[in-house]
């Protein structure tokens, strides 16, 4: 598998419920982000996690990160038809130096039905 | 949100041309980037850009492109000839440090 990749690839819930994305990466991360993109449209930051937390919280999201199993979740908890996109992590490599180019998941398209 | 923008929002070009795609970011964040998503594909890296050279790189950025800070405010990136493969959405993005990137609208690029 790839370096960040998401499932399920597609999600189809109805409003009120709770959507889970699952991310997994392959090497070691300084941190990881999760961007939301609207059809055709920029990406949007949501939450960035590093890679000595273990959870996160931002309104509605909660964010984990578990380091060893290469792998984070992104929950939005009370979905709304406002949340219809794309969902991407992005994971920010543990490079000596520096070094901070995002690599990109598969994505996963959240659709939320009235 | 620190805003980007980038012009044009969309550009249509002949295979060989060259475009420069043009980017506005805030004028006190150090680091710029650009990606690029091709329809229907991931996001993905092309270069990234820290006090006025390059800092990083992909094996998608050849010697067809090139970045530059021509005064100081603007970043643009420049694909010399370009080829059916470039069509693609192009997004700037920038940081202030290492983490948070914030990404413009994008340029969508058509090579006919």
């Amino acid at each position: 598998s790839q370096q960040g990749e998401e499932d399920p690839q597609a999600l189809s819930i109805q409003e009120g419920e709770n959507a889970t994305m699952n991310c997994s990466y392959k090497t070691s991360i300084n941190n990881l982000q999760w961007y939301r993109q609207n059809s055709g449209r920029g990406l949007v930051h949501l939450i960035l996690i590093r890679s000595n937390e273990r959870e996160k919280h931002s309104g509605r999201l909660r964010v984990t990160l578990d380091t060893s199993k290469k792998s984070s979740s992104l929950l939005i908890t009370a979905s709304r038809a406002a949340d219809t996109a794309s969902y991407f992590c992005a994971t920010v490599p543990w490079v000596t130096g520096g070094g901070n180019k995002l690599t990109f998941g598969t994505g996963t398209q959240l659709k939320v039905e009235l | 949100e620190p805003e980007v923008t980038q012009t044009p929002s969309h550009q249509v070009t002949q295979m060989g041309q060259e475009v420069i795609l043009r980017c506005v970011p805030i004028s006190n964040h150090l680091y710029f980037y650009w990606y690029r998503q091709i329809l229907g594909q991931k996001v993905e890296f092309l270069v990234s850009f820290y006090n006025n050279e390059i800092s990083e790189k992909s094996e998608i950025f050849d010697d067809q492109f090139s970045v530059e800070r021509p005064d100081g405010s603007n970043f643009t990136l420049k694909i010399r000839s370009t080829k059916l493969e470039d069509s693609a959405m192009y997004f700037c993005a920038r940081s202030r440090d290492t983490d948070t990137q914030y990404f413009g609208p994008g340029t969508r690029l058509t090579v006919l």
